[in-house]
């Protein structure tokens, strides 16, 4: 167990609809990262937050937004979902953020849309 | 930019033979390398990593890579393999150097490695 926490662990929906990842980074941890993984693109990131801001911003789509809140947990918004969305999303988080870093994962919420 | 590759999909091994998932990377500087893990329905575990200093480090799990410069490569091995060993293993670079910002990982696309009994 990592210490990271993703609800829910799974989410079935419909295109067009619009629904909210969980993240509880490790205690301590104030840096979240939020990736993508399906089966044509492999894992990719997403965004990091850090102690409430953004840092960087990797292959996010503008349908998807993200907030780091002040008990620094983190939502990913996903809206005007699409099959193609259809992934597991991981949250991770580190200390600080820092490249030597290393990033822990949550067990990951699994997304069907339909 | 950086990169990583795993130039194989699936390896297979028995039990109690040594086991080499493969790793190839490109960075414009020196690289950070990670390996994790990932078991059916769970998220992504860290075995390791290299940052700087012996080419070689051990992790979890009885697992340990060779970073190997002139290669640009960082294969992960372990002498005697497990069933339980069976999973999926990404390894994973981040370049220090990258201006970008984006400062993330890049993973490769996973090498699916099966212990057979």
């Amino acid at each position: 167990d990592s210490g990271v926490t993703q609800t829910p662990k799974h989410l079935i929906t419909a295109t067009g609809q619009r629904v909210t990842l969980r993240c509880s980074p490790r205690s301590g941890d104030l840096s979240v990262y939020w990736y993508q993984q399906s089966l044509d693109q492999g894992l990719q990131f997403l965004i990091q937050y850090y102690n409430g801001e953004e840092r960087a911003k990797g292959n996010i789509l503008e349908r998807f937004s993200a907030q780091q809140f002040p008990d620094l947990h983190s939502e990913l918004n996903l809206s005007s979902l699409e099959l193609g969305d259809s992934a597991l999303y991981f949250c991770a988080s580190s200390v600080t953020g820092g490249v030597q870093e290393t990033q822990y994962f949550g067990p990951g919420t699994r997304l069907l849309v339909l | 930019a950086q990169s990583v590759a795993q130039p194989e999909d699936q390896v297979n091994v028995a039990e109690g033979n040594p086991l080499t998932v493969k790793c190839t990377y490109s960075v414009s500087g020196n690289p950070y390398l990670f390996w994790y893990v990932q078991y059916p329905n769970r998220g992504l575990q860290f075995l390791l990593k290299y940052i700087t200093g012996d080419n070689l480090v051990k992790g979890s799990y009885g697992f340990e890579a060779e970073f190997n410069k002139s290669q640009t490569s960082f294969h992960l091995k372990k002498p005697s393999a497990l069933v339980s060993d069976s999973a999926l293993y990404f390894c994973a670079v981040r370049d220090p150097g990258d201006q970008t910002g984006a400062n993330n990982l890049f993973f490769g696309t996973g090498t699916r490695l099966t212990v057979i009994p």
